[in-house]
């Protein structure tokens, strides 16, 4: 299965700024998922990033809010902007490795002050 | 809409004891994909099963057993014989068959003591 780096691994962040969270793929994929996971509780999907096109962002999510990059096949970036303490989550990317099984990141540890 | 319930918030367990966490999942879709994932304190999602609808098979992996029943809609996950190191939060999840999201239920936090 793919392998998936996520940096940082977590941050503490000041309320009001933004902060950009980096993932990488060890083979190319053509879609990258987002994942949130507010403190206890379940994962929900931020957005899906295809390379060449824009991002498909779930209900709820927003792209000036969340803007995606997906420069290649391999890497792709989530920011949380304008951060405030709810958006203080684990941030999970994940790729489609094996057939419909989804392999996860690490994940990115956020805390907004 | 697809929903994924994982009615046990928590349960805890003395080491050796065998423990089951329930899944109910709905859907009115009739391919789709069932899953387990393990999320021990570290964080990262360890993929532990997918299961198929057509395939009602139940299935083993060393301690653990997975018991798959569509007329009930539930996809239930067994540890047998448990170990301190099974300590983690496990999240069923439901997948349609074409469809991008992963639908995770709200995780059953397993505490094995020792």
């Amino acid at each position: 299965s793919a392998v998936i780096s996520q940096k940082p691994s977590r941050d503490i962040c000041q309320r009001g700024t933004s902060l950009t969270i980096q993932c990488q793929v060890d083979s190319q994929v053509t879609m990258m998922f987002w994942y949130r996971q507010q403190p206890g509780q379940s994962l929900t999907l931020i957005a899906t990033a295809n390379q060449g096109s824009e991002a498909t962002y779930e209900s709820g999510f927003v792209i000036d809010k969340f803007p995606i990059s997906r420069p290649n096949l391999t890497f792709s970036t989530l920011t949380v902007s304008n951060m405030s303490p709810e958006d203080s989550s684990i941030y999970l990317c994940s790729v489609e490795s094996g057939a419909n099984v989804l392999t996860f990141g690490a994940g990115s540890r956020l805390t907004v002050l | 809409a697809q929903k994924v319930t994982q009615a046990q918030t928590e349960i805890s367990v003395v080491e050796k004891e065998d423990v089951t966490l329930d899944c109910v999942y709905e859907t009115r879709d009739t391919t789709y994909y069932l899953f387990w994932y393990k999320q021990p304190p570290s964080g990262e999602l360890v993929f532990l099963i997918r299961r198929n609808s057509f395939d009602e098979q139940n299935e083993i992996s060393g301690r653990y057993s997975w018991n798959f029943q569509k007329s009930t809609s539930s996809f239930n996950f067994t540890i047998t014989a448990s170990q301190v190191v099974d300590s983690a939060v496990y999240f069923c999840a439901l997948r349609l068959q074409g469809a991008q999201k992963l639908v995770f239920g709200q995780g059953t936090r397993l505490t094995i003591n020792p």
